[in-house]
Protein backbone atom coordinates (compact mmCIF):
# COMPACT_ATOMS: atom_id res chain seq x y z
CA UNK A 1 0.00 0.00 0.00
CA UNK A 2 0.96 3.80 -0.53
CA UNK A 3 3.43 5.44 2.38
CA UNK A 4 3.83 8.60 3.18
CA UNK A 5 6.60 10.20 4.58
CA UNK A 6 7.09 13.98 5.71
CA UNK A 7 9.58 16.14 7.27
CA UNK A 8 10.62 17.76 8.81
CA UNK A 9 8.07 16.51 12.07
CA UNK A 10 9.20 19.98 13.65
CA UNK A 11 9.57 23.05 12.45
CA UNK A 12 10.41 27.07 13.74
CA UNK A 13 10.54 30.07 12.03
CA UNK A 14 10.22 33.87 12.63
CA UNK A 15 7.47 35.86 11.52
CA UNK A 16 7.68 37.06 8.23
CA UNK A 17 10.11 34.03 6.84
CA UNK A 18 9.29 31.07 4.97
CA UNK A 19 8.48 27.60 5.44
CA UNK A 20 9.10 24.55 3.56
CA UNK A 21 7.63 21.37 4.47
CA UNK A 22 8.31 18.51 2.48
CA UNK A 23 6.87 15.01 1.48
CA UNK A 24 7.67 11.49 -0.51
CA UNK A 25 5.24 8.59 -1.51
CA UNK A 26 5.79 5.15 -2.50
CA UNK A 27 2.75 4.50 -5.11
CA UNK A 28 3.14 6.06 -8.73
CA UNK A 29 -0.61 5.27 -9.20
CA UNK A 30 -1.49 8.19 -6.53
CA UNK A 31 -2.82 11.04 -8.32
CA UNK A 32 -4.40 13.39 -5.40
CA UNK A 33 -2.47 15.18 -2.98
CA UNK A 34 -3.78 17.03 -0.56
CA UNK A 35 -2.17 19.22 2.59
CA UNK A 36 -4.55 19.93 5.63
CA UNK A 37 -3.79 22.42 8.65
CA UNK A 38 -5.06 21.27 11.64
CA UNK A 39 -4.88 23.06 14.87
CA UNK A 40 -5.15 21.70 18.18
CA UNK A 41 -8.48 20.00 19.10
CA UNK A 42 -9.79 20.95 15.85
CA UNK A 43 -10.33 19.03 12.49
CA UNK A 44 -7.91 18.87 9.91
CA UNK A 45 -8.60 22.12 6.97
CA UNK A 46 -7.71 21.33 3.52
CA UNK A 47 -5.38 24.42 2.60
CA UNK A 48 -4.80 23.37 -0.91
CA UNK A 49 -4.26 20.16 -3.10
CA UNK A 50 -2.59 19.02 -6.22
CA UNK A 51 -3.41 16.59 -8.59
CA UNK A 52 -0.82 14.69 -10.50
CA UNK A 53 -1.30 16.31 -14.21
CA UNK A 54 -0.10 19.71 -12.39
CA UNK A 55 3.30 20.16 -10.96
CA UNK A 56 2.79 23.16 -9.13
CA UNK A 57 -0.45 25.23 -7.86
CA UNK A 58 -0.72 28.52 -5.60
CA UNK A 59 -2.93 30.24 -3.38
CA UNK A 60 -1.97 33.51 -1.97
CA UNK A 61 1.01 32.64 0.35
CA UNK A 62 0.76 28.89 0.16
CA UNK A 63 1.92 27.00 -3.15
CA UNK A 64 2.52 23.34 -3.68
CA UNK A 65 4.66 21.45 -5.68
CA UNK A 66 4.97 18.15 -7.26
CA UNK A 67 7.57 15.77 -8.72
CA UNK A 68 6.10 12.76 -9.85
CA UNK A 69 9.17 11.22 -11.17
CA UNK A 70 10.85 11.37 -7.63
CA UNK A 71 7.90 11.12 -6.36
CA UNK A 72 7.96 13.80 -3.84
CA UNK A 73 5.41 17.07 -3.46
CA UNK A 74 6.21 19.84 -1.16
CA UNK A 75 4.29 22.85 0.70
CA UNK A 76 5.79 26.28 0.37
CA UNK A 77 4.59 28.97 2.54
CA UNK A 78 5.73 32.68 2.23
CA UNK A 79 5.18 35.46 4.73
CA UNK A 80 4.29 33.30 7.90
CA UNK A 81 2.70 35.11 10.26
CA UNK A 82 1.66 33.43 13.94
CA UNK A 83 -1.69 32.40 12.78
CA UNK A 84 -0.07 29.87 10.55
CA UNK A 85 1.07 28.19 13.54
CA UNK A 86 -0.09 24.54 13.76
CA UNK A 87 0.17 20.79 12.80
CA UNK A 88 0.19 20.08 8.96
CA UNK A 89 -0.55 16.71 7.12
CA UNK A 90 0.38 15.72 3.62
CA UNK A 91 -1.18 13.27 2.27
CA UNK A 92 -1.20 11.34 -1.28
CA UNK A 93 -4.75 9.69 -2.80
CA UNK A 94 -5.29 6.91 -5.28
CA UNK A 95 -9.35 6.83 -5.50
CA UNK A 96 -10.69 5.76 -1.58
CA UNK A 97 -7.40 5.45 -0.36
CA UNK A 98 -5.94 8.34 1.02
CA UNK A 99 -2.62 8.37 3.10
CA UNK A 100 -1.15 10.84 5.70
CA UNK A 101 2.05 12.16 6.67
CA UNK A 102 3.15 11.76 10.30
CA UNK A 103 2.84 15.68 10.38
CA UNK A 104 4.74 18.84 10.97
CA UNK A 105 4.33 20.83 14.00
CA UNK A 106 5.21 24.44 12.86
CA UNK A 107 5.43 27.68 15.15
CA UNK A 108 5.73 30.87 13.87
CA UNK A 109 7.16 33.09 16.36
CA UNK A 110 6.58 36.77 16.28
CA UNK B 1 -17.02 24.35 1.15
CA UNK B 2 -18.58 21.22 1.89
CA UNK B 3 -20.21 20.51 6.11
CA UNK B 4 -19.42 17.38 7.91
CA UNK B 5 -20.68 17.00 11.34
CA UNK B 6 -19.77 14.71 14.23
CA UNK B 7 -21.61 13.67 17.62
CA UNK B 8 -21.36 13.96 19.97
CA UNK B 9 -18.19 16.17 20.13
CA UNK B 10 -16.93 14.46 23.68
CA UNK B 11 -17.72 11.28 25.67
CA UNK B 12 -16.70 9.78 28.63
CA UNK B 13 -17.58 6.05 29.53
CA UNK B 14 -17.10 3.26 31.80
CA UNK B 15 -14.82 -0.12 30.78
CA UNK B 16 -17.23 -2.36 29.44
CA UNK B 17 -19.47 -0.14 28.19
CA UNK B 18 -20.26 0.99 24.04
CA UNK B 19 -20.10 4.23 22.29
CA UNK B 20 -22.05 5.27 19.30
CA UNK B 21 -20.83 8.27 17.22
CA UNK B 22 -22.48 9.64 14.50
CA UNK B 23 -21.14 11.62 11.25
CA UNK B 24 -23.29 13.83 8.70
CA UNK B 25 -22.81 15.40 5.16
CA UNK B 26 -24.92 18.29 5.85
CA UNK B 27 -24.99 20.00 2.50
CA UNK B 28 -23.66 17.02 -0.14
CA UNK B 29 -24.15 12.59 -0.35
CA UNK B 30 -20.89 11.03 0.53
CA UNK B 31 -20.94 7.61 -0.80
CA UNK B 32 -17.86 7.14 0.51
CA UNK B 33 -17.12 8.30 4.39
CA UNK B 34 -13.71 7.44 6.42
CA UNK B 35 -12.88 7.09 10.08
CA UNK B 36 -10.05 7.96 11.59
CA UNK B 37 -8.04 7.69 14.39
CA UNK B 38 -5.91 10.25 15.98
CA UNK B 39 -3.47 9.29 18.89
CA UNK B 40 -2.12 13.26 20.83
CA UNK B 41 0.26 14.25 18.70
CA UNK B 42 0.21 11.90 16.10
CA UNK B 43 -0.93 11.32 12.70
CA UNK B 44 -4.34 10.51 11.48
CA UNK B 45 -4.39 6.74 11.34
CA UNK B 46 -7.63 5.83 8.64
CA UNK B 47 -9.57 2.64 10.55
CA UNK B 48 -12.17 1.72 7.87
CA UNK B 49 -13.73 2.81 4.25
CA UNK B 50 -17.50 2.81 4.74
CA UNK B 51 -19.59 2.54 1.37
CA UNK B 52 -23.35 3.52 1.23
CA UNK B 53 -25.04 0.53 1.83
CA UNK B 54 -22.32 -1.87 1.42
CA UNK B 55 -20.26 -3.47 4.65
CA UNK B 56 -16.97 -1.17 5.03
CA UNK B 57 -13.99 -2.33 4.60
CA UNK B 58 -11.39 -2.14 7.40
CA UNK B 59 -7.54 -1.48 7.89
CA UNK B 60 -5.22 -4.34 8.60
CA UNK B 61 -4.84 -4.41 12.44
CA UNK B 62 -8.61 -3.46 13.20
CA UNK B 63 -11.11 -4.98 15.00
CA UNK B 64 -14.16 -5.08 12.94
CA UNK B 65 -16.19 -6.74 15.21
CA UNK B 66 -14.95 -4.31 18.28
CA UNK B 67 -15.48 -1.13 15.63
CA UNK B 68 -19.00 -1.49 14.29
CA UNK B 69 -19.53 0.98 11.29
CA UNK B 70 -23.01 1.19 9.46
CA UNK B 71 -23.10 3.45 6.84
CA UNK B 72 -27.54 3.54 6.57
CA UNK B 73 -28.06 6.87 4.35
CA UNK B 74 -25.59 9.05 1.72
CA UNK B 75 -25.51 11.30 4.64
CA UNK B 76 -24.93 8.80 7.76
CA UNK B 77 -22.09 6.80 8.96
CA UNK B 78 -21.88 5.23 12.62
CA UNK B 79 -19.02 4.05 14.44
CA UNK B 80 -19.65 2.04 17.41
CA UNK B 81 -16.95 1.31 20.06
CA UNK B 82 -18.16 -1.64 21.85
CA UNK B 83 -16.76 -3.27 24.83
CA UNK B 84 -14.61 -0.02 25.01
CA UNK B 85 -11.03 -0.18 27.03
CA UNK B 86 -8.97 2.95 28.54
CA UNK B 87 -6.44 1.90 25.33
CA UNK B 88 -9.53 2.72 23.21
CA UNK B 89 -9.36 6.87 24.18
CA UNK B 90 -8.09 8.57 21.62
CA UNK B 91 -9.67 11.22 19.39
CA UNK B 92 -12.54 9.88 16.12
CA UNK B 93 -12.53 12.02 13.10
CA UNK B 94 -14.64 11.06 9.96
CA UNK B 95 -14.56 12.60 6.59
CA UNK B 96 -16.71 12.29 3.58
CA UNK B 97 -16.41 12.50 -0.03
CA UNK B 98 -18.35 14.09 -2.66
CA UNK B 99 -18.90 11.47 -5.31
CA UNK B 100 -16.24 11.86 -7.97
CA UNK B 101 -14.19 13.93 -6.37
CA UNK B 102 -10.71 13.54 -4.42
CA UNK B 103 -10.79 16.37 -1.33
CA UNK B 104 -12.05 14.73 1.62
CA UNK B 105 -14.03 16.64 4.20
CA UNK B 106 -13.52 15.70 7.97
CA UNK B 107 -15.95 16.32 10.82
CA UNK B 108 -15.12 18.09 14.23
CA UNK B 109 -13.61 15.32 15.88
CA UNK B 110 -15.01 12.98 19.06
CA UNK B 111 -12.95 13.17 22.25
CA UNK B 112 -13.50 9.72 23.63
CA UNK B 113 -12.35 8.88 27.05
CA UNK B 114 -13.04 5.39 28.71
CA UNK B 115 -12.38 5.49 32.20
Amino acid sequence: GENVEQHPSTLSVQEGDSAVIKCTYSDSASNYFPWYKQELGKRPQLIIDIRSNVGEKKDQRIAVTLNKTAKHFSLHITETQPEDSAVYFCAASISNDMRFGAGTRLTVKP
Amino acid sequence: GAVVSQHPSRVICKSGTSVKIECRSLDFQATTMFWYRQFPKQSLMLMATSNEGSKATYEQGVEKDKFLINHASLTLSTLTVTSAHPEDSSFYICSARVAGAGEQFFGPGTRLTVL
